[in-house]
């Protein structure tokens, strides 16, 4: 089954902690991206990465990092630099040949911090 | 500024009905317009995108609209079913963003038997 898997489902966080959240793809897709989705908002774009060893800055990369060293993973760090970092986070890919393609995302981990 | 803006209230539809959706968007200029499905607790999933040319799109039981002079796109799930029951969302995907998409916070539909 070709798909996005993101893990883990739930993370806990103590204030001051970083953590990496894993977000894995199985599709051959180039370009991949992390959101993250708070209540009533629409979902907001933090980190992408059109291809291996390259990434932007979304609209809100404050307090984030992420790296994309293999095709297949963009892990993406929430470090303790994020003030607010409770919320719902997406990964997603999209790839072929076209620049406008459908997005396919994984399932989300919801990060909590204590 | 820019925005996108859906409907926060949520549809109460009865099923058998049209559910019909908005979105519209202010100061921006998408060369494409997609709609995405969420349900509760996990990813989107991709539903309906259409051109900036086309003014409509058909899918099984869903038909999207796009009017640029308006500003707007409308979403119609005919037939409702309770299965339906989910948030969609609508994301414009603009000229030279290589992918990146600005979305719609949402509208929750309700199908009721």
């Amino acid at each position: 089954d070709g798909g996005i898997t993101q893990s883990p489902k739930y993370l806990f966080r103590k204030e001051g902690q970083n953590v990496t959240l894993s977000c894995e793809q199985n599709l051959n897709h180039d370009a991949m991206y992390w959101y993250r989705q708070d209540p009533g908002q629409g979902l907001r774009l933090i980190y992408y990465s059109q291809i291996v060893n390259d990434f932007q800055k979304g609209d809100i990369a404050e307090g984030y990092s992420v790296s994309r060293e293999k095709k297949e993973s963009f892990p993406l760090t929430v470090t303790s630099a994020q003030k607010n970092p409770t919320a719902f986070y997406l990964c997603a890919s999209t790839g072929g040949t076209l620049l406008y393609n459908e997005q396919f995302f994984g399932p989300g981990t919801r990060l909590t911090v204590l | 500024s820019q925005k996108i803006e859906q409907n926060s209230e949520a549809l109460n539809i009865q099923e058998g009905k049209t559910a019909t959706l908005t979105c519209n968007y202010t100061n921006y200029s998408p060369a494409y317009l997609q709609w995405y499905r969420q349900d509760p607790g996990r990813g989107p999933v991709f539903l309906l995108l259409i051109r900036e040319n086309e003014k409509e799109k058909r899918k099984e039981r869903l038909k999207v609209t796009f009017d640029t002079t308006l500003k707007q796109s409308l979403f119609h799930i005919t037939a409702s079913q309770p299965a339906d029951s989910a948030t969609y969302l609508c994301a414009l995907d603009l000229l030279d963003s290589w992918g990146k998409l600005q979305f719609g916070a949402g509208t929750q539909v309700v199908v009721t038997p």
